[in-house]
């Protein structure tokens, strides 16, 4: 079946604008991750949902990254006033239950690159 | 101090060897732990999990010494198609979907 998607794989984008990056999970997975890895790290945690709503936003950076799910699915990670220190790949997972199912599975990330 | 820490490598070894990775974690309420394995510029994937018990699956035997809050990962018989980051993780617990990476141990297995 199919994966988890992302789009787009690769954006550029100039200093102060703002962005979108759109994850689609695996059909019927209750659980979306959002991570961010930079060259050379592990990934690192950014937001978890549980349906709609974010049952864990602990990872993210400061109040210029938001993320929604508003119907339980695709969700959107929303990135304002972007910085180069933004630049990394952005990642999502879904999982089918959330935290007691222990695989995460990953899409393909969004290569965000800020000029 | 990083929550969880490897040895970035590289593992430079040739086929056949067998290598074997270390991860230390900080956090002593660590609930579960994994292994996934990372091919360049791909996601990474779920390699194995870790059980208390230690884990064997075909050449790959996981370890988890929880006292001393270390894991480990080992490879027989290198094949080259082994070549990889591998990295080492952790969760927090059963609240959280927040899973903890290392930064990556590389494999490179040469002919």
């Amino acid at each position: 079946g199919a994966g988890v998607s992302q789009t787009p794989s690769n954006k550029v984008t100039e200093k102060g604008k703002y962005v979108e990056l759109r994850c689609d999970p695996i059909s019927g997975h209750t659980a979306l991750y959002w991570y961010r890895q930079s060259l050379g790290q592990g990934p690192e945690f950014l937001i978890y949902f549980q349906g709609t709503g974010a049952a864990d936003d602990s990872g993210l950076p400061n109040d210029r990254f938001f993320a929604v799910r508003p119907e339980g699915s695709v969700s959107t990670l929303k990135i304002q006033r972007t910085e180069r220190g933004d630049s990394a790949v952005y990642l999502c997972a879904s999982s089918l239950y959330g935290p007691s199912s222990n695989e995460q599975y990953f899409g393909p990330g969004t290569r965000l690159t800020v000029t | 101090r990083k929550e969880v820490e490897q040895d970035p490598g590289p593992f430079n070894v040739p086929e056949g060897a067998t290598v074997a990775f270390n991860c230390t974690y900080s956090n002593s309420a660590s609930q579960s732990f994994f292994w996934y394995r990372q091919d360049c510029r791909k996601e990474p994937k779920l390699l194995m999990s870790v059980y208390s018990s230690g884990n064997e699956d075909g050449r790959f035997t996981a370890q988890l010494n929880r006292a001393s809050q270390y894991i480990s990962l080992l490879i027989r018989d290198s094949k080259l198609s082994d070549s990889a980051t591998y990295l080492c993780v952790v969760n927090m617990g059963s609240n959280t979907g927040k899973l903890i990476f290392g930064q990556g141990t590389t494999l490179q297995v040469k002919p």
